[in-house]
């Protein structure tokens, strides 16, 4: 059964950099999709961006100029950087398996906080 | 980038009730190659992630009850429950996944009247 399982620290500081890991079980990362999405607190969903297994990558334009989506196929992980945070990239960040599709598996999702 | 609006922001209805949730979609997400529509609907519960209920507009996401239906096309689409049960409640999505970036709606709360 496929599984996903977000980690990173849960507090940032302002103008720094958000790294997080999707591990992956279950399915190998090779041969498919794998996204992020996140959602502030009260707010909507919002689509991060993708990685396909070969490495190449489809960001959201609105977060495109600070966004970095890595994979490690050995680990069967990838990873979401995020640079120059700021309040409002606080959030419950979510991995998911997909390019622009619909998402049927979705990590469990972690809290960042942008504070000083 | 196609906006996603839903309607209401929130509905309250009584058990064995029908619920109907509306998403508008602000240019078509159907395509003319396959004449599908690129729409899905979600659940999502507080301390869960997402749950994908429908794809393809009106496609039920395997082990979703059949009280849940979705119709529509183009750029109005419904979410329908035939008849709401307790754990029904939640709030629910809908996103167009038509082309980049894919959007949700803002979300509509679903309670117990």
């Amino acid at each position: 059964q496929v599984q996903l399982q977000e980690s990173g620290p849960g507090l940032v500081k302002p103008s720094e950099t958000l790294s997080l890991t999707c591990t992956v079980s279950g399915v190998s990362i090779s041969n498919n999709y794998w996204s992020w999405i996140r959602q502030p607190p009260g707010k909507g969903l919002e689509w991060i961006g993708y990685i396909y297994y070969t490495g190449s990558t489809n960001y959201n334009p609105s977060l495109k100029s600070r966004v970095t989506i890595s994979l490690d196929t050995s680990k069967n992980q990838f990873s979401l950087k995020l640079t120059s945070v700021t309040a409002a990239d606080t959030a419950v960040y979510y991995c998911a398996r997909g390019s622009t599709t619909s998402y049927a598996y979705w990590g469990q999702g972690t809290l960042v906080t942008v504070s000083s | 980038d196609i906006v996603m609006t839903q309607s209401p922001d929130s509905l309250a209805v009584s058990l064995g009730e029908r619920a109907t949730i509306n998403c508008k979609s602000s240019q078509s997400v159907l395509s003319s190659a396959n004449n599908k529509n690129y729409l899905a609907w979600y659940q999502r519960k507080p301390g869960q992630p997402p749950r994908l209920l429908i794809y393809w507009a009106s496609t039920r996401e395997s082990g979703v009850p059949d009280r849940f239906s979705g119709s529509g096309s183009g750029t109005d689409f419904t979410l329908t429950i035939s008849s709401l049960q307790a754990e029904d409640v939640a709030v629910y999505y809908c996103q167009h996944y038509y082309s980049t970036p894919c959007s949700f709606g803002q979300g509509t709360k679903l309670e117990i009247k």
